[in-house]
């Protein structure tokens, strides 16, 4: 079944660590996106890449980092920069960034402080 | 700018009874439309979705949407409760030429009474 797989399902970080997010697709779709989600509000736009080797920042990108070296893999770094990263991250796809094609999403990964 | 209202943060049916989750967008632009359901620690399954074709969208799950440009409006309805309906719902705008970003609305809690 094609899909969209997130790991780990939950994750720990220590103070001053950078810890790495996982996405991976099987759909084929172009388009990635990560948000993050806090308790009682929409999800918020982190990155967003349209294309293997481009990425753009989106409304919260500070204290995150990415990549997109393939087509089927876009791994999100949380930094020791982002003050608060304690949130249920969701990674989603789509075939184009046109914007009327809707987004695929995983199951989400929740990130907590120890 | 683009954005999105959901009247309700939460809503309280008996099963069996009709549903309504109300949203309100604003847009520049004839955008395109979404309402997705997400179950606890789960991410986001679409709905349904508006593309500027029919007024009256149907979805998965016997739920349905009216588009009314004049209000503004993308109500979710869906006649008959279910206890398995119980979830956030998300109204989601994908506002024209934007590159795939969406805009989501802070999410509305249904809630279904045996």
């Amino acid at each position: 079944d094609g899909g969209i797989t997130q790991s780990p399902k939950y994750l720990f970080r220590k103070e001053g660590q950078n810890v790495t997010l996982s996405c991976e697709q099987n759909l084929n779709h172009d388009a990635m996106y990560w948000y993050r989600q806090d308790p009682g509000q929409g999800l918020r736009l982190i990155y967003y890449s349209q294309i293997v080797n481009d990425f753009q920042k989106g409304d919260i990108a500070e204290g995150y980092s990415v990549s997109r070296e393939k087509k089927e893999s876009f791994p999100l770094t949380v930094t020791s920069a982002q003050k608060n990263p304690t949130a249920f991250y969701l990674c989603a796809s789509s075939p184009g960034g046109t914007g009327d094609q809707p987004q695929h999403f995983g199951d989400g990964t929740r990130l907590s402080i120890l | 700018a683009q954005s999105v209202t959901q009247l309700d943060s939460h809503v309280s049916v008996s099963e069996g009874t009709p549903v309504l989750l109300r949203c309100n967008y604003s847009s520049s632009y004839s955008p395109s439309l979404f309402w997705y359901v997400q179950h606890p620690n789960k991410g986001l399954q679409l709905l349904l979705k508006y593309t500027s074709a029919a007024t009256l969208v149907k979805g998965i799950n016997g739920f349905e949407a009216e588009f009314k440009k004049s209000e503004t409006s993308f109500h979710l309805t869906k006649p008959s409760a279910h206890m398995s309906d119980a979830a956030e719902y998300f109204c989601v705008v994908s506002p024209y030429n934007q590159g795939g970003k969406l805009i989501f609305g802070q999410g509305t809690e249904l809630s279904v009474k045996p």
